[in-house]
Parts: structure tokens; C-alpha cells; sequence
């Protein structure tokens, strides 16, 4: 049982298009992070929220942490065909340093 | 190199049989870790350690799987009589580990199938 539930799995959209992955639990995290992942590669992470309702924006993206700190969503602005991949949530619990529960994933496709 | 590196990249191996897997942290970094990835899965932790101890080795499945970390740079994962089951992407990260939040880098992994 994932401790994160990730939606959609996958996603399949045009270039231009706007769209949200959401990422939930009913578990508390002291942190959230957002990874994108490529094929053959490890995750790269993005961005880290840690206070609940916080919102950060990393050029087109755009991240929320749940007020509660149990859900994260990351939004994306006029998706390009250069944000396909991967999209991993992942939460820090507080527990041991660093360890991380990670969703499934969102798998991004963005044709031209 | 910058970043964290794991050898081989793809390891092949028949039920049964033992293997090892390499990480070479990021050079200073005293917190490392290992996580497996499944096909149509996300990263499952597996082993923390820092410096040279395992300070969490909840996540590892059984007793065919042991970590090392001897000098508190690079680390070993070893499996031991593979299982079909075992074949995963095994992924190594690593961080300067003494805050909280602070930002772990993870290497490319190695593609374990058990044939």
C-alpha cells in the first residue's frame, strides 16, 4: 500500500495545454518534494515544500502543499514537449533524516 | 565525477545466484541511501546510512539483503541467492545529511534482472 497516492498515472496532452497531478495521503508530512524523472536516470528533484497552504512556482510550474500537510498538487502552465516525464511526489516524514515515501508516479507525455 | 555514481548501470544474473552493486556518493556527503524502483513504481526505501553505520535498515525485505558502507563513502548493496522478484531498478542517493530538507542526489541506477 502506497503511503502517497499519485493522479492521474498517466497523462497524454497537446502542447499548450495546462494540467495538474495530484498527490495525496491521509498521512502528516514535514516536507513534500516533487521529483521528475527520465528514462534511465535517477530522480531530480524540483522543488521542496514544508509549511502547510505554502505555494511555489518554478517558472511554469506551480506547487501546493495542502494546508493539513497531507496533499501536494503541481500544476503546469502551457505544458511543452520538454516536460515529458516522470512526476514523483515524495514525503518526508520526520522520522530518519531524509527518508523518503514516494507516490507512484505521473507519467507525462506532451506532444507537439 | 560531480555526482553520484552507480555501477554497473545493468546487471544480469540467474536465479540464485549473488550480487553486488556500487555507489560512490557525492564526495563528502554523509548521508546515503538506497531505494529500489519497480516497473510502474515509485522509489521504496530500502537502507539509510550515516557515515559508516546503518542508522535505518527498516526497508530492506529479508536477510538476502545486506548494505555496507565500510569508510563512509562508497557503499555496497548485496543480494544474496536472487530472485526473480529482486529484478528492479536500485537506485543510491546521496546528501550532506544533517538538516532536515536538505537535498539528496540520486545516481542514474542499476537495472538488476534475475532471469
Amino acid at each position: 500500500t502506497q503511503l502517497l497516492e499519485q493522479s492521474p498515472q498517466f497523462l497524454s496532452i497537446q502542447e499548450g495545454e495546462n494540467l495538474t497531478v495530484y498527490c495525496n495521503s491521509s498521512s502528516v508530512f514535514s516536507s513534500l518534494q516533487w521529483y521528475r524523472q527520465e528514462p534511465g536516470e535517477g530522480p531530480v528533484l524540483l522543488v521542496t515544500v514544508v509549511t502547510g497552504g505554502e505555494v511555489k512556482k518554478l517558472k511554469r510550474l506551480t506547487f501546493q502543499f495542502g494546508d493539513a500537510r497531507k496533499d501536494s498538487s503541481l500544476h503546469i502552465t502551457a505544458a511543452q514537449p520538454g516536460d515529458t516525464g516522470l512526476y514523483l511526489c515524495a514525503g518526508d516524514r520526520g522520522s530518519t533524516l531524509g527518508r523518503l515515501y514516494f507516490g507512484r508516479g505521473t507519467q507525462l507525455t506532451v506532444w507537439p | 565525477g560531480a555526482g553520484v555514481s552507480q555501477t554497473p548501470s545493468n546487471k544480469v544474473t540467474e536465479k540464485g545466484k549473488y550480487v553486488e552493486l556500487r555507489c560512490d556518493p557525492i564526495s563528502g556527503h554523509t548521508a546515503l541511501y538506497w531505494y529500489r524502483q519497480s516497473l510502474g513504481q515509485g522509489p521504496e526505501f530500502l537502507i539509510y546510512f550515516q557515515g559508516t553505520g546503518a542508522a535505518d535498515d527498516s526497508g530492506l525485505p529479508n536477510d538476502r539483503f545486506f548494505a555496507v558502507r565500510p569508510e563512509g563513502s562508497v557503499s555496497t548493496l548485496k543480494i544474496q541467492r536472487t530472485e526473480r522478484g529482486d529484478s528492479a531498478v536500485y537506485l543510491c542517493a546521496s546528501s550532506s545529511g544533517d538538516t532536515p530538507n536538505t537535498e539528496a542526489f540520486f545516481g542514474q541506477g542499476t537495472r538488476l534482472t534475475v532471469v
